[in-house]
């Protein structure tokens, strides 16, 4: 079964400053695709990027950027010129990529954003 | 006007009792899901439907029992509600293709009393 790690449970960073969170996964598929989630105290699930398993080039969305080394199945995302906003539940997430294929989530870390 | 919505938004009851939680997506696609986050944040599928057609059945107890009346429906019933059954419930849709993101809904607090 595939896995997911994140092996930060909390994060945090000055606001304007730049984070790396770290996110490792298991699978022996060739094919896959990968996702950062963003969970505000809101609630609310917010897709920050994603990345194609057989693209080598890395996923880039304004200010956040993932660092995907296929080889390591390592997926890190990296947040420049932090915002109070960014404050939230970052998670990564792992799909084979069949129609109806579930996500498989880490379990997530909290950053904080420090004025 | 929300993408996917999920009624309630909250929901509190009695062990033992019976409840259903709704999810439209207004996306035009062929997939649902339901996800259960627990106290922990941690997120797990529960369930996935395509186009009206069960797909996933992630070793859920029967007594969760999903419906999708249409592909833009998906509900969720739950029998003899358990107290550890209390948890986020996420609703999410996406395209039937390869790697597409899921959109989810804001979440239905369940909470058993």
């Amino acid at each position: 079964a595939q896995t997911v790690t994140q092996s930060q449970p909390e994060m945090s960073v000055q606001e304007a400053e730049t984070v790396t969170l770290s996110c490792t996964y298991d699978t022996s598929e060739s094919d896959y695709y990968l996702f950062w989630y963003k969970q505000p105290p809101s609630r609310q699930m917010i897709l920050v990027i994603r990345q194609e398993a057989y693209k080598q080039q890395n996923a880039t969305e304004n200010r956040f950027s993932v660092n995907f080394q296929k080889a390591a199945k390592s997926f890190s995302l990296k947040i420049s010129d932090s915002q109070l906003g960014d404050a939230a539940m970052y998670f990564c997430a792992y799909t084979m990529g069949g129609g109806a294929d579930g996500l498989t989530f880490g379990k997530g870390t909290h950053l904080i954003i420090q004025p | 006007d929300t993408a996917v919505s999920q009624t309630p938004k909250y929901l509190v009851t009695q062990m033992g009792n019976d409840k259903s939680i709704k999810c439209e997506q207004n996306l035009g696609h062929d997939t649902m899901y339901w996800y259960k986050q627990d106290s922990k944040k941690f997120l797990k599928i529960m369930f996935s439907y395509n186009n009206k057609e069960l797909i996933i059945n992630e070793t859920v107890p029967n007594r969760f029992s999903p419906k999708s009346p249409d592909k833009a429906h998906l509900n969720l019933h739950i029998n003899s509600l358990e107290l550890g059954d209390s948890a986020v419930y996420f609703c999410a849709s996406s395209p039937y293709r390869e790697g597409q993101p899921q959109h989810f809904g804001d979440g239905t607090r369940l909470s058993i009393l």
